[in-house]
């Protein structure tokens, strides 16, 4: 069975520093691969996602990079954290077929003070 | 515009009631539709997907979808107070890896 894993689960960072968030995906190959914002009380945006290996589709312009570095593993970057950037992040993947089914890892609460 | 809209609740039903969510979108090419749960703190999990018109079971769930009129709606019998939570519809078009979400209704099953 496929599991998705993010980390870590919480964080707390000051504005101004950098952001590394990880999510990988076990059980399936070249997944699609999404990064969400949640923001409080507000829906999903899509922030990125990646097709395959290195390629990265942005869908909202910002402060964040993402990159897929292997098949089954996508990071969410930032060299420099504004507070506009708290929020739920999720990592998606699906199977890259037509039915396009999503399915979300447990996210990463971040908090920027 | 918005592409997917819903009605943000609280909507509260009794327990062993029916819960009706409905979800309009506006793009027409969409072509997958989907119902995820969200309790709170959590992350959305995916409970029910739809792709052609009319009706779909699973369980206690039953997604209905009507392209002509750009609705999909979800039906909860029965439901139960661990049915508590924020549920939200998306829409993806077949030509992209885009999903729209709508700002999802928070549900409250009372005992």
């Amino acid at each position: 069975s496929q599991t998705i894993h993010q980390w870590p689960a919480t964080l707390v960072q000051p504005v101004g520093s950098p952001l590394s968030l990880e999510c990988t995906v076990e059980g399936t190959s070249n997944p699609n691969l999404y990064w969400y914002r949640q923001a409080a009380g507000r829906g999903l945006q899509l922030l990125f996602y990646s097709v395959g290996i290195g390629q990265i589709s942005s869908e909202v312009p910002q402060n964040l990079s993402a990159s897929r570095p292997q098949d089954r593993q996508f990071i969410l970057s930032s060299k420099k954290l504004l507070l506009s950037d708290s929020g739920f992040y999720l990592c998606a993947w699906d199977y890259g077929d037509s039915y396009n089914e999503q399915f979300f890892g447990p996210g990463t609460r971040l908090t920027v003070l | 515009q918005k592409e997917v809209e819903q009605n943000s609740g609280p909507l509260s039903v009794p327990e062993g009631a029916i819960a009706s969510l409905n979800c309009t979108y506006s793009d027409r090419v969409s072509q997958s539709f989907f119902w995820y749960r969200q309790y709170s703190g959590k992350s959305p999990e995916l409970i029910m997907s739809i792709y052609s018109n009319g009706d779909k079971e699973d369980g206690r769930f039953t997604a209905q979808l009507n392209k002509a009129s750009q609705y999909v709606s979800l039906l909860i019998r029965d439901s139960q107070p661990s049915d508590s939570a924020t549920y939200l519809c998306a829409v993806n078009h077949y030509t992209g890896n885009q999903f729209y979400f709508g700002t999802g209704t928070s549900l409250t099953v009372i005992p």
